[in-house]
């Protein structure tokens, strides 16, 4: 069966980075995409960008402003989501989600989120 | 940016009531890239509608979504009790964007 399974909680510094893992089966992990989304305490989704597994090509959020970086590594079908100068702000639920792949009329899209992880909460305090 | 509106904010309705929740889009959703998520407290969202209104494998055929260009609409003809929960609409394609959420509860 199709899972997506992320990395354990973590707490961090402001300031620190962290990398959440989310590691893939029951799919060949190279046709798809991944995305990754957040969830404040008690807020909404929030998109964060996506990649494709393959290609490694990606679109992040402005919102990240350039702090974030999304990786796969195809050996292990694992997607990985790092995000740096961590601030309080970035205390969230963070999930991965597997999307398809294809071609639009700008060039390279992303569909929907059909099958997600279970969720990585991030704590950033000091 | 396309900035999606979700109304209302909160919907409450009793067990067996039609439920009609809107997503308007600050400008066209390109050809009709828009999806419907479910999500209940503690659990990840789970994929409803994309494409305005193809249902994702294995949802019940009482959800239904309807609309294009700015405004689009989800439907759940008759409310089973498992229904109430948030729900959001999303924009994807090359970038995403999800609405800030419609909690649907029970009344």
């Amino acid at each position: 069966q199709i899972q997506l399974v992320q990395s354990g909680a973590e707490v961090k510094k402001p300031g620190a980075s962290v990398k959440v893992s989310c590691k893939t089966s029951g799919f060949t992990f190279t046709s798809y995409t991944i995305s990754w989304v957040r969830q404040a305490p008690g807020q909404g989704l929030e998109w964060l960008g996506w990649i494709a597994a393959d290609s490694g090509y990606s679109n992040y959020a402005q919102k990240l402003e350039g702090r974030g970086t999304m990786t796969t590594d195809t050996s292990t079908s694992t997607a990985y989501m790092e995000l740096r100068s961590l601030r309080s702000d970035d205390t969230a639920v963070y999930f991965c989600a597997r999307g398809s792949l294809f071609y639009c009329t700008t060039g390279v899209c992303y569909g929907p989120e059909d099958y997600w992880g279970q969720g990585t909460l991030v704590t950033v305090s000091s | 940016d396309i900035v999606l509106t979700q109304s209302p904010g909160t919907l409450s309705l009793s067990p067996g009531e039609r439920a009609t929740l809107s997503c308007r889009a600050s400008q066209s959703v390109s050809s009709s890239f828009l999806a419907w998520y479910q999500q209940k407290p503690g659990q990840a969202p789970r994929l409803l509608i994309y494409g305005a209104s193809t249902r994702a494998t294995g949802i019940p055929g009482r959800f239904s979504g309807s609309g294009s260009g700015t405004d689009f609409t989800l439907t759940i003809s008759r409310l089973e009790p498992e229904d109430f929960a948030v729900y959001y609409c999303q924009q994807y394609g090359s970038w995403g964007t999800f609405g800030q959420g419609t909690r649907l509860e029970i009344k």
